[in-house]
């Protein structure tokens, strides 16, 4: 597996209900980051966790991050039909790279 | 202020033929990636500059393709003698600095060889 891998690969949920996506990554990091990417376009970011933070929230978002299960969760509250797009988790190590996954599509049905 | 922006935002060519995508990061920043998306598929990193100079290459899929930065600004990706394989979305990116910042996304060029 590589470094930052999202779980789903893809959610199919009802619009009001929540939705969770994981990221697991491998070797230790500075911080975390989830952007999201409507249509195949640019990815836009939504939150920035270090890697001395469990969590962190930003409207409806909420990211935790478990750096002993080398873990990150993002969850969106309250879906929209505006919030179906894939969703990434990146990693940073150090260094200049951020790594990206593969990133888990979320549909959401009105 | 005006966010990145990318040039063309669609392409298509033949195979065989050279292309020139460009890249326009926000002003100030000194960091700027490009990565290639696959359909469906997730970000693979190519190249980064700090401010005009790219470190690492590495990223680069063959030596078919090479990118250039002037002025701290404007980066140019060139891909030459393109294959079919070379269909994709090509991204850029900037950020304040290299490493571990918030990074700021163009909408991405769609590249389809014929």
């Amino acid at each position: 597996s590589q470094q930052g891998e999202e779980d789903p690969q893809a959610l199919s949920i009802q619009e009001g209900e929540n939705a969770t996506m994981n990221c697991s990554y491998k070797t230790s990091i500075n911080n975390l980051q989830w952007y999201r990417q409507n249509s195949g376009r640019g990815l836009v970011h939504l939150i920035l966790i270090r890697s001395n933070e469990r969590e962190k929230h930003s409207g409806r978002l909420r990211v935790t991050l478990d750096t002993s299960k080398k873990s990150s969760s993002l969850l969106i509250t309250a879906s929209q039909a505006a919030d179906t797009a894939s969703y990434f988790c990146a990693t940073w190590t150090g260094g200049f790279k951020t790594i990206f996954g593969a990133g888990t599509r979320l549909f959401v049905k009105a | 202020g005006a966010g990145v922006s990318q040039s063309p935002s669609n392409k298509v060519t033949e195979k065989g033929k050279d292309v020139e995508l460009r890249c326009d990061p926000i002003s100030g920043h000194t960091a700027l990636y490009w990565y290639r998306q696959s359909l469906g598929q997730g970000l693979e990193f190519l190249i980064y500059f700090q401010g005009n100079s790219a470190p690492d290459k590495s990223g680069l899929p063959s030596d078919r393709f090479s990118a250039e930065r002037t002025g701290g600004s404007v980066s140019t990706l060139t891909i030459q003698r393109t294959q079919q394989e070379d269909s994709a979305v090509y991204l850029c990116a900037s950020s304040f600095i290299a490493g571990g910042e918030t990074q700021y996304f163009g909408p991405g060029t769609r590249l389809l060889v014929l």
